[in-house]
């Protein structure tokens, strides 16, 4: 069965640090990848996705992700954090599934930028 | 991309109540979800509201007791039957407009607590 594998649950970080969050998924198949952001208090919004092409995708707020086929990864990154960018952080894959496309989430990256 | 609404925001409900949550988009789409994110975890899909069909339920997820009513492309109701503590959740309903079910835009969520 897929599945999407997000190693961090809680990340705190400084102001000004980077960072680097992890995703892994299994699918053998063709995927479209997402990052989806949840803000305190609000829903989610779409981060950055990746359908084909340039593997180094650039998403709002400074943030981008690269898609490693051969990992099975899509990491999550921003070279420096803010304190508005805490949030938790949900990795999610779109695949074709008994011949329909369906998201599988991960189980989300909780991050804390300290001020 | 699309705005969706959710009524109720949050509720509290007694045990073997129901309770109906609907969701209202701002135009016309195929593909509607429902999903629940449980205290500390991800977003598990429930079904797809399929306009003029009965709903495709995932596993784990029966109709019985959560019907889904689908009766035009601009909105949908999730009903938790029969609800019990394990019930307590955030039900978020979404919407994919583009074909594939790609790139899907999620509404505000409804918190619900059961007594």
């Amino acid at each position: 069965a897929q599945s999407v594998s997000q190693h961090n649950h809680h990340v705190i970080l400084s102001e000004a640090a980077s960072l680097e969050l992890g995703c892994n998924y299994s699918y053998g198949g063709t995927v479209n990848l997402f990052w989806y952001v949840q803000y305190p208090g609000q829903h989610l919004q779409l981060l950055l996705k990746y359908f084909s092409g340039d593997p180094l995708v650039r998403g709002i707020k400074g943030f981008e992700a690269e898609f490693i086929k051969s990992k099975f990864s899509f990491n999550l990154r921003k070279p420096s954090v803010q304190w508005s960018d805490t949030a938790e952080y949900f990795c999610a894959v779109n695949a074709r599934t008994s011949g329909t496309y369906k998201y599988i989430f991960g189980t989300g990256t909780r991050l804390k930028v300290l001020a | 991309s699309a705005v969706i609404s959710q009524k109720p925001s949050r509720d509290i409900c007694q045990r073997g109540t129901s309770l109906t949550i609907q969701c209202q988009v701002d135009s016309q789409v195929t593909m509607m979800f429902w999903y629940r994110q449980q205290p500390g975890q991800s977003l598990t899909l429930i079904a797809t509201a399929n306009q003029g069909s009965e709903a495709t339920y995932e596993s784990g997820f029966v109709i019985d007791k959560f019907p889904i009513s689908r009766p035009n492309l601009t909105f949908s109701t999730l009903t938790v039957s029969n609800m019990s503590p394990e019930d307590s959740s955030i039900y978020l309903c979404s919407v994919a407009p583009g074909l594939q079910n790609n790139e899907q835009f999620f509404g505000p969520g409804t918190r619900l607590t059961v007594l």
